[in-house]
């Protein structure tokens, strides 16, 4: 089925070092949505970007598009200990039913 | 609190036995979703609802049976389940499914056990 690839699959820095992760689709979108997953617990939104944007901001998470290459990647800047959670990305796929599918996640620990 | 609850938040129960896990929410929503997600997996897409009708059935097992009422409420009802149904369960909801934007927001989840 349609979903996006999250690439890492663990990311481990150290409190403060940026984190970056990347998605990959196969098809067109509409948007791409970012979540993230403290352990155990339900998935937050974190950010959309469209398909006619490039780049966006949301406080410390930048999120870039390049739907040439069927791509996205999150920044997470001066990262902190309580970022440590699971990402995933959620391409809105285009057609009228289209669903929000999310891949296997990338881990991300930030060590204090 | 995304505004969707989910209850239980654990549950352990036997093969024989029959069960349901409960999602609600507020948020004026008309699509409400279930996923199951297990260890080392991508999230399953289980079922969608959209303005109350079943709009999809992701090949869910028969011993799988969701129930929307209406709108704001969410059912989930098991019986004779397999020890590799033990997942984490979430329920989700977002304004239209398919709508263009369609920000999905989540309940904290049921942690299911089956021994």
């Amino acid at each position: 089925s349609q979903q996006g690839e999250e690439d890492p699959q663990a990311l481990s820095i150290q409190e403060g070092e940026n984190a970056t992760m990347n998605c990959s689709y196969k098809t067109s979108i509409n948007n791409l949505q970012w979540y993230r997953q403290n352990s155990g617990r339900g998935l937050v939104h974190l950010i959309l970007i469209r398909s006619n944007e490039r780049e966006k901001h949301s406080g410390r998470l930048r999120v870039t598009l390049d739907t040439s290459k069927k791509s996205s990647s999150l920044l997470i800047t001066a990262s902190r200990a309580a970022d440590t959670a699971s990402y995933f990305c959620a391409p809105r796929f285009t057609g009228a039913n289209s669903k929000l599918t999310f891949g296997k996640g990338i881990t991300l620990s930030v060590r204090p | 609190e995304t505004g969707v609850t989910q209850t239980p938040r654990h549950l352990v129960m036997g093969m024989t036995n029959k069960k349901s896990l409960k999602c609600e929410q507020h948020l004026g929503h008309n699509a409400m979703y279930w996923y199951k997600q297990s260890a080392k997996k991508p999230l399953e897409l289980m079922f969608v609802y959209n303005f109350k009708e079943q709009t999809e059935n992701n090949s869910v097992p028969s011993r799988f049976s969701p129930e929307c009422p209406n709108s704001s409420h969410l059912f989930l009802h098991l019986h004779t389940l397999q020890p590799e149904d033990s997942a984490l369960y979430l329920c989700a909801s977002s304004r239209k499914d398919g709508e263009e934007k369609g920000e999905a927001f989540f309940g904290q989840g049921t942690r299911l056990t089956v021994v």
